[in-house]
């Protein structure tokens, strides 16, 4: 079945960096994008930005330019999400989440499958 | 950026009872690029509704969505107990992707 297992739950300092990886299985990698997703404690989710896994290609949220780097494997099948200068609040659930484009319609797809979430906690 | 309202933020009902979520939009877009997701405390969010009014896959039909423009509904017609968590409406058309802040359904 599609699913896609994210790493582990991390706890860094402030200025740290951190890498999330968000490993796919069940589709064919390539075909489809991936979305990275955020959720603070008791907010709503927050969009990150995307990449193509296909070429590499990214885009990213205005908010995290120049603190995100989202990277991908595809001997592996795996995306990777980091951010740098942690601060308190990045304290987080981080997702990843798969969306493709309809090249006959034009239009985007919604968030159709979603990793089961890592929480990242900065803390001194 | 879109930014995307949604009322009332909590909503008090019994099983059994109907739901209606709304979504309101600070300008209009396409109702192709709006979906509603369900989440439950510590699970990510799930795909309810997608381009406005199509339910995803396996979503039973008691979950209906409604809408353009700027002003989108998720009606659910009878709440079963498992309905009870928060509902997030999203535009996914163009970036940013946003979402609302959530409509939190709970028992009455």
């Amino acid at each position: 079945q599609v699913q896609l297992v994210q790493s582990g739950a991390e706890v860094k300092k402030p200025g740290a960096s951190v890498k999330v990886s968000c490993k796919a299985s069940g589709y064919t990698f390539t075909s489809d994008y991936m979305h990275w997703v955020r959720q603070a404690p008791g907010q709503g989710p927050e969009w990150m930005g995307i990449i193509n896994p296909s070429g590499g290609s990214t885009n990213y949220a205005q908010k995290f330019q120049g603190r995100v780097t989202m990277t991908r494997d595809t001997s592996t099948s795996t995306v990777y999400m980091e951010l740098s200068s942690l601060r308190s609040e990045d304290t987080a659930v981080y997702y990843c989440a798969r969306t493709n484009y309809d090249i006959l319609t034009g239009f985007w797809n919604a968030f159709d499958i979603w990793g089961q979430g890592t929480m990242v906690t900065v803390s001194s | 950026e879109i930014v995307l309202t949604q009322s009332p933020g909590t909503l008090s009902l019994s099983p059994g009872e109907r739901a209606t979520l709304s979504c309101r939009a600070s300008q209009s877009f396409s109702s192709s690029s709006l979906a509603w997701y369900q989440q439950k405390p510590g699970q990510a969010p799930r795909l309810l509704i997608y381009g406005a009014s199509s339910r995803a896959t396996g979503i039973p039909d008691r979950f209906s969505g409604s809408g353009s423009g700027t002003d989108f509904t998720l009606t659910i017609s009878r709440l079963e107990p498992e309905d009870f968590a928060v509902y997030y409406c999203q535009q996914y058309g163009s970036s940013p992707r946003t979402f609302g802040q959530g409509t939190k359904v709970e028992i009455k």
